[in-house]
């Protein structure tokens, strides 16, 4: 098992740029999460998918974030035009969920954006 | 709303002592608790979970969690701490009221320090 696999590691732009971010899914999982860490603000639900559904995006800060799952094994999170102020490190995690909404969720090891 | 609060920055302790990682939730319905232990530049690990039943659940690592209804706490512990031990430690809720979906929320995280 690879576990949950994000893509880049590290990620330096200039403000206005957009930026990718991406994320595979352990295989067979159902659920997937976006989670942005910052030291103020500390671990924050941006977006969830269910089944390859958004759930629930109130979390996104705003219209320049978007999240995407075009199939079970991959997710998108694209922040356009980037601010120096989507400096975080940005995690994506999935489970595997029965109904019960009590599986452990199974985190990537993030990716460190820095905007300038 | 759901809401979980570590009142520790930071917790210091000696190897070999008892450690205890404090924290309080609150939730409409029952709740459904998680620890998460997260090393530098990883992603979160799953440690524990208390969904029902016995108030002491046993995880990873050595580590158990300590579920008082009436306090509404779940302080994490473990009875001889190691060096390896020193990590950043999270505690989740979600609340299981029908309908709260598949949203865990973070508290805001607890520096372990196990020095020798």
């Amino acid at each position: 098992d690879a576990g949950v696999i994000q893509s880049p590691r590290h990620e330096v732009t200039e403000m206005g740029q957009e930026v990718t971010l991406r994320c595979k899914p352990i295989s067979g999982h159902n659920s997937l999460f976006w989670y942005r860490q910052t030291m103020m603000r500390g671990l924050e639900l941006l977006i969830y998918f269910n089944n390859n559904v958004p759930i629930d995006d109130s979390g996104m800060p705003e219209d320049r974030f978007s999240a995407k799952m075009p199939n079970a094994s991959f997710s998108t999170l694209k922040i356009q035009p980037s601010e120096p102020r989507d400096s975080a490190v940005y995690f994506c995690a999935s489970s595997l969920e029965d109904g019960s909404y009590n599986s452990p969720l199974h985190f990537g090891n993030g990716t460190r954006l820095t905007v300038t | 709303a759901q809401s979980v609060a570590q009142p520790e920055d930071q917790v210091n302790v000696a190897e070999g002592n008892p450690l205890t990682v404090k924290c309080t939730y609150s939730v409409s319905g029952n709740p459904y608790l998680f620890w998460y232990v997260q090393y530098p530049n990883r992603g979160l690990q799953f440690l524990l979970k208390y969904i029902t039943g016995d108030n002491l659940v046993k995880g990873s690592y050595g580590f158990e969690a300590e579920f008082n209804k009436s306090q509404t706490s779940f302080h994490l512990k473990k009875p001889s701490a190691l060096v390896s031990d020193s990590a950043l430690y999270f505690c989740a809720v979600r609340d299981g009221l029908t309908g709260g979906g598949n949203k865990l929320t973070f508290g805001t995280g607890t520096q372990l320090k196990v020095e020798l």
